[in-house]
């Protein structure tokens, strides 16, 4: 079975703290993404990576930085929280480019005072 | 206007009945179309692709109608376990690997 496995399940910081949230997969996958899920809005595209060292943005990469340093861990760093950034976050994995399903995390509850 | 749109329910059915979601799709290159199962407080997990001719699974069934840009999924026999928020899905063109996803429709099984 796939396994994709998040940090946290709960976070609470304050505004202004720098927040690092931490994916991993064990199943060897190129892609990774993080998505911000809020209701009413769906889940968003924050950021993408196809593979070691690269990124690319998604529908919605302002106040949020990634990094892929090893194919298996793929980071979202909030630089400076914000209020607006309380959300629930969502990493996935997908085996390669050009295939589809996406496995994902349990998610991490963001709370940002 | 959202790339996908569906209506969000609720959906309160009772056990048996047969219940049928909608969602369309703005971006006619749209390539491949899923739907997509998320339990409460749950991540999202892939229930089935959509294809143009159709395609079955057990009790559940997806079309696909590309010239109207319209997905649909049919639940037959609906179980108390098949409560949850059930997610459109389409890709993009050019980045394959890209998912849109749709706000989700509550379905909401009961005796």
């Amino acid at each position: 079975d796939v396994k994709v496995t998040q940090s946290s399940r709960y976070l609470v910081k304050r505004t202004g703290e720098k927040v690092f949230l931490e994916c991993v997969q064990d199943m060897d996958h190129e892609n990774m993404f993080w998505y911000r899920q809020d209701p009413g809005l769906g889940l968003r595209l924050i950021y993408f990576s196809y593979d070691v060292k690269m990124k690319e943005k998604g529908d919605i990469p302002e106040g949020y930085s990634v990094s892929r340093e090893k194919k298996e861990r793929f980071s979202l760093i909030l630089e400076s929280a914000s209020t607006n950034q309380t959300s629930m976050y969502l990493c996935a994995s997908s085996v390669h480019r050009g295939y589809n399903e996406q496995f994902f995390g349990p998610g991490t509850r963001l709370t940002v005072l | 206007r959202k790339e996908v749109e569906q209506d969000p329910g609720p959906f309160n059915v009772p056990e048996g009945a047969t219940v049928a979601f909608n969602c369309t799709y703005s971006n006619s290159a749209s390539q491949s179309f899923f739907w997509y199962r998320q339990d409460c407080r749950k991540e999202p997990k892939l229930l089935m692709s959509v294809y143009s001719s159709g395609n079955e699974d057990g009790r559940f069934t997806a079309q696909l109608n590309r010239a109207s840009q319209y997905i649909s999924l049919l639940i037959r026999d609906s179980k108390l376990s098949d409560s949850a928020t059930y997610l459109c899905v389409v890709t993009g063109t050019g980045t394959a690997s890209k998912l849109t996803f749709g706000t989700g429709t509550r379905l909401q099984v009961t005796l």
